[in-house]
């Protein structure tokens, strides 16, 4: 597998369950992005990491915990969402800054019921 | 903050006809200005991006000009085609920062 890949591609859950995203990516990359994509929104950039240490963190619920155990791999761990939740999650990674190409996961469809 | 207008949030053009899709950004203090370009069910992909030590930037079919002072950029898109159909994101940041601040995106639509 190459580039960024993100598991499951698809999540529905209650608003009482427990579950995990995970990104990982293949690139060599030093940084590694959550953003939330809503319909007609901007992407919302949730959580930055760059050497496993956390650069940004954007007001985002606690409901929303990232964990980052190393350079390739990026969670996502959900509980107790909200129906608004319901998204698409997009992993990213970039070799360093912002001012670095940033390649994108395929996402992870989310809805909470 | 910074922020980032995009307009229009969608446009149609006839194939073969040139697209242009404006952004706007506050920081003056942004140098590094980025388009994604998502198609349907898919990631979003850089397609061309421009820094403020320059005014314009080509890549066959597309470019994006930049004007500092107006604070605006553009993304130009010549003989527009089919596979051109996606949704168009710019963004703004600077250097040693981490966020990109992205626009709202625009729908392109290709007539054929």
């Amino acid at each position: 597998e190459t580039g960024v890949t993100q598991t499951p591609r698809h999540l529905v859950m209650g608003m009482t369950n427990k579950k995990s995203l995970k990104c990982e990516q293949h690139l060599g990359h030093n940084a590694m992005y959550w953003y939330k994509q809503s319909a007609k929104k901007p992407l919302e950039l949730m959580f930055v990491y760059s050497l496993e240490e956390r650069v940004e963190n954007n007001s985002v619920p606690s409901r929303f915990s990232p964990e980052c155990p190393n350079s390739s791999h990026l969670f996502l761990h959900l509980h107790t969402l909200q129906p608004e939740d319901s998204a698409l999650y997009l992993c990213a990674s970039s070799q360093g800054e912002g001012t670095d190409e940033q390649f994108f996961g395929p996402g992870t469809r989310l809805t909470v019921l | 903050g910074e922020n980032v207008e995009q307009h229009p949030s969608t446009l149609s053009v006839q194939e073969g006809d040139s697209a242009v899709i404006k952004c706007t950004y506050s920081d003056s203090a942004s140098n590094y200005f980025p388009w994604y370009k998502q198609e349907l069910g898919k990631r979003p992909q850089l397609i061309i991006d421009i820094r403020s030590n320059v005014g314009e930037k080509k890549d066959q079919r597309i470019a994006v000009t930049l004007n500092k002072t107006a604070k605006h950029f553009s993304l130009h898109i010549t003989e527009t085609q089919p596979e051109d159909s996606a949704v168009y994101f710019c963004a703004a940041t600077k250097d040693s920062n981490y966020q990109l601040i992205w626009g709202a995106g625009t729908k392109l639509i290709i007539k054929p």
